[in-house]
Formats: structure tokens, sequence, C-alpha cells
């Protein structure tokens, strides 16, 4: 598994209401993200780290941001929860130089 | 960016018969290709996966194959298992950069019928 954890596993919330979903890995990975999974949409990036406060955007990012000020956290915030959000969100790490994906357990998120 | 296509979106099988999951991808400069299987509610977890530089790649029941020229991919799975029973993603990544961004396809559920 990577030794990667999410917290927390479920949460449901209001609309309008700010969400921070945290993703902890215990290996010292570099490259962290946050996917967003709905379906017949498979996996979609919403945000991605490539260092301690290195971040960028994924190709869905509107209404998210992330933070990283420790190589082991990776943090998603949704500052004003909509219903949209609602989602399963998994959080991966990569290892360089070998291309592969490992993912967390994901977080189910609903917002009403 | 790169876009990948992903067909069937559903797929029945009888238990014991092949498999097929087809995907495609958009971006020439793509090298890479994993595959992942996802029982439900669990995370998804890579099963293979293939380069650019190699055609076809086999893993005991499971195999993939590349056409680079076309710009699609491919899943087999021999002997299908009740077990082999999830949602299969195709992805694609371009490994030159430094952050292995990847792309997946929408997903295919595979049932296997007993």
């Amino acid at each position: 598994d990577a030794g990667i954890t999410q917290s927390p596993r479920h949460k449901v919330t209001e609309t309008g209401t700010p969400v921070t979903l945290r993703c902890h890995q215990t290996e010292n990975h570099r490259y962290m993200y946050w996917y967003r999974q709905d379906p017949g949409h498979g996996l979609r990036l919403i945000h991605y780290s490539y260092g301690v406060k290195d971040t960028d955007k994924g190709e869905v990012s509107d209404g998210y941001s992330v933070s990283r000020s420790k190589t082991e956290d990776f943090l998603l915030t949704l500052e004003s929860a909509t219903s949209s959000q609602t989602s399963v969100y998994f959080c991966a790490i990569s290892v360089p130089g070998t291309d592969t994906q490992y993912f967390g357990p994901g977080t189910r998120l609903t917002v009403l | 960016g790169e876009n990948v296509e992903q067909h069937p979106s559903t797929l029945s099988v009888q238990e014991g018969d092949s498999a097929v999951i087809k995907c495609t991808y958009s971006d020439s400069a793509s090298n890479y290709f994993p595959w992942y299987k996802q029982e439900l509610g669990k995370r998804p977890q890579l099963i293979i996966d293939i380069r650019s530089n190699v055609g076809e790649k086999k893993d005991q029941r499971i195999a993939v194959t590349l056409n680079k020229t076309a710009k699609h991919f491919s899943l087999h799975i021999t002997e299908t298992q009740p077990e082999d029973s999830a949602v299969y993603f195709c992805a694609a990544s371009n490994g030159q950069t430094s952050y292995d961004k990847v792309i997946f396809g929408p997903g295919t559920s595979l049932s296997v019928i007993p």
C-alpha cells in the first residue's frame, strides 16, 4: 500500500462549508497527487505536488486548493463545498523512474 | 493535452472466456501505459504496464499490446475467473516530464459470470 493513508475516510458536509482532506505517506516520496473519481469519468487529476511547497494544477482544479508544508502530508481543501464536489477522492504517490502510481484508500465526500 | 478513451464501458463474459478492453490516446509523446484494476470499494491497483519501446507484455493470464502508430493499446485477460470482476482503467503518461502526470480512461466494468 506504499504507506499511504487518507483522512477522513468518509465525510458528509453541507454546501458552503470548508473541507480539508489529508493524505499522509510514510516513505518520503517526492511526488503526490489528488484525484477525484466519478462514474463515467475515471480518475481526474485535481492538483499535484513535486516537493514541499511545490504544487501545480491538474485538469479539474477549480474550487480546490492544496498545500504541502511537509514531505509526508498533502492537503486538499474545498474552500466552499458544492454538491458537484460530491465524489470519491484518492491521493496517490509515484516513484520517480518507474512512473507507477500507488493510491491511498480514498475518501468518500458527500456535500448536501 | 493528453486524452484517453476506453471501450467498452461495460463487458460481461462467461467464466473461462477471454476479455479484451481497448484504449486510444491522443498525445504521440506518451510513452508509458499502465492498467489498473479497482474492486468495489477499494483503491485502484496496478496490474500491468507497458512502455513505448515494447509491443506486447504478458503476466500469467494478463497481456497488454501497444500499437504506437495507431495510438492504441489493449488489455487481454484469458481464462477469466469470477475474481477478475472489477473496473479496469487504462492510462497514459509522458515519462519525460518531471512529475509523471498520468491521464486515465473512463473505465470498463468487467463482470465474469460463473
